[in-house]
């Protein structure tokens, strides 16, 4: 069965610290991955997405992620976290044959302390 | 700027009225128009996949008589909650495909929909 697993369900981190966000998928299909990043109350931003080439994605504010095809992971990473990134995380998975419907992770909630 | 409306943000209702909620691409004929719906603390998941011109399909568990969903032009969708309860309070959202160029895939903003 198709599924998306983000194993961390909160992560607290220090600001100015690193920050990785786990995302393992299971799928019959080449999929297509995306981050995106949720406030309170607010709808979904789009941070990052891969679809081919370059394993290694470079998103907005910040981020990237890597596509690691033989560890079925798309984890989300950046280098200093600021107070700003607080908010939920998630990882979809969608693929050519569901024409973009995604499967989505459950999420992760990033806290960022002083 | 945004490139899929949504409208409205936020609608309270009382049970067993109807609340439509409307999804617009501005920019782009959209090919595909999803549905999401988000309980509280809870992700996302995928309600209807609405096609211009032709019937939505609908997700195991949905009730395609209570959640309306016409797709009648590429530039709109809307989705219908018929006689609603308090147990359909929730975050709907759409997502948009784009049929030519571009980023392919497209969030609205979500209405916040809470039934009294």
């Amino acid at each position: 069965a198709q599924s998306v697993t983000q194993p961390d369900i909160h992560i607290t981190v220090s600001e100015g610290a690193s920050l990785e966000l786990r995302c393992n998928y299971s799928y019959g299909a080449t999929p297509y991955l995306f981050w995106y990043v949720q406030s309170p109350g607010q709808g979904l931003q789009l941070l990052l997405k891969y679809f081919s080439g370059d394993t290694l994605v470079q998103g907005i504010k910040g981020f990237e992620a890597e596509f690691k095809r033989s560890q079925s992971s798309f984890n989300l990473r950046k280098p200093s976290v600021h107070w700003s990134d607080a908010a939920e995380y998630f990882c979809a998975v969608g693929t050519l044959n569901s024409g973009y419907a995604l499967n989505f992770g459950k999420g992760t909630s990033l806290l960022v302390t002083p | 700027g945004a490139v899929v409306s949504q409208h409205p943000s936020r609608v309270i209702c009382k049970s067993g009225t109807s609340v439509k909620i409307e999804c617009r691409s501005l920019d782009f004929q959209a090919t595909t128009m999803f549905w999401y719906r988000q309980f509280p603390k809870q992700s996302l998941m995928l309600m209807a996949t609405s096609n211009e011109g032709s019937k939505a399909t609908y997700e195991q568990g949905v009730e395609k008589d209570k959640f309306l969903i016409n797709h009648a032009s590429l530039t709109l969708s809307t989705l219908t909650v018929t006689s609603a309860h308090p147990e359909d309070s929730s975050f709907y959202i759409c997502s948009v495909t784009a049929r030519t160029g571009g980023s392919p895939l497209h969030f609205g903003n979500g209405t916040r929909l809470t039934v009294t």
